[in-house]
């Protein structure tokens, strides 16, 4: 079954720790994306990634950095610089950047305490 | 402007009914037009995409776009208690990827059985 798999699905972190979100996908997909979703707010846009080894920054990605070496691969890092950390994370990914809908993973919900 | 309306609700229905959701937009350069449903705790799920306007039909679902009018709609025939979800409508100019992708901040919608 070709999908997006988000792990973990709860993840629970102190204030001041790093914490590295997971996100893979086998639809041999292009383009890779990262959202926040917070109540009332709908879904930010954090980074995403056309190809393998390149990545742009969404409208939020003070707090966060990623990596792409692996075109399956997208995983997200909430730094410590991250001021309320605490959201649902949600993976995306799309056949390529123009042309083609995003297709999303289930979800991390962060919680940092 | 990439502003997106979408009324939060909720708006619950009996079962049986036909569900209408709703969204309007600013931006005249949208031309692709997606409506995704959320469970709850869940990621997005892709249920329509269309292009420009006109009417698309899939099952129980069709979605319609009015772009003289800048609205958009999913009807939901023969409404089921496994509909309820959060429906975000989304749309771009450039039809996939997330630069120039907005989305609506979601519908609540109960289906009463």
């Amino acid at each position: 079954d070709g999908g997006i798999t988000q792990s973990p699905k709860y993840l629970f972190r102190k204030e001041g720790q790093n914490v590295t979100l997971s996100c893979e996908q086998n639809l041999n997909h292009d383009a890779m994306y990262w959202y926040r979703q917070d109540p009332g707010q709908g879904l930010r846009l954090i980074y995403y990634s056309q190809i393998v080894n390149d990545f742009q920054k969404g409208d939020i990605a003070e707090g966060y950095s990623v990596s792409r070496e692996k075109k399956e691969s997208f995983p997200l890092t909430v730094t410590s610089a991250q001021k309320n950390p605490t959201a649902f994370y949600l993976c995306a990914s799309s056949l390529s950047q123009t042309d083609s809908p995003l297709h999303f993973g289930n979800g991390t919900r962060l919680t940092v305490t | 402007q990439k502003e997106v309306e979408q009324d939060p609700g909720p708006l619950s229905v009996p079962e049986g009914a036909i569900v209408s959701l709703n969204c309007t937009y600013s931006n005249s350069a949208f031309q692709y037009f997606m409506w995704y449903r959320q469970y709850s705790r869940k990621g997005p799920e892709l249920l329509m995409y269309t292009y420009s306007s006109g009417n698309k039909e899939d099952g129980r679902f069709t979605a319609q776009v009015d772009k003289s009018s800048k609205y958009i709609s999913l009807f939901i025939r023969d409404s089921q208690p496994s509909d309820s979800a959060t429906y975000l409508c989304a749309m771009s100019d450039s039809g996939g990827g997330a630069d120039g992708l907005t989305f609506g901040k979601g519908t609540h919608l109960i289906i009463q059985p």
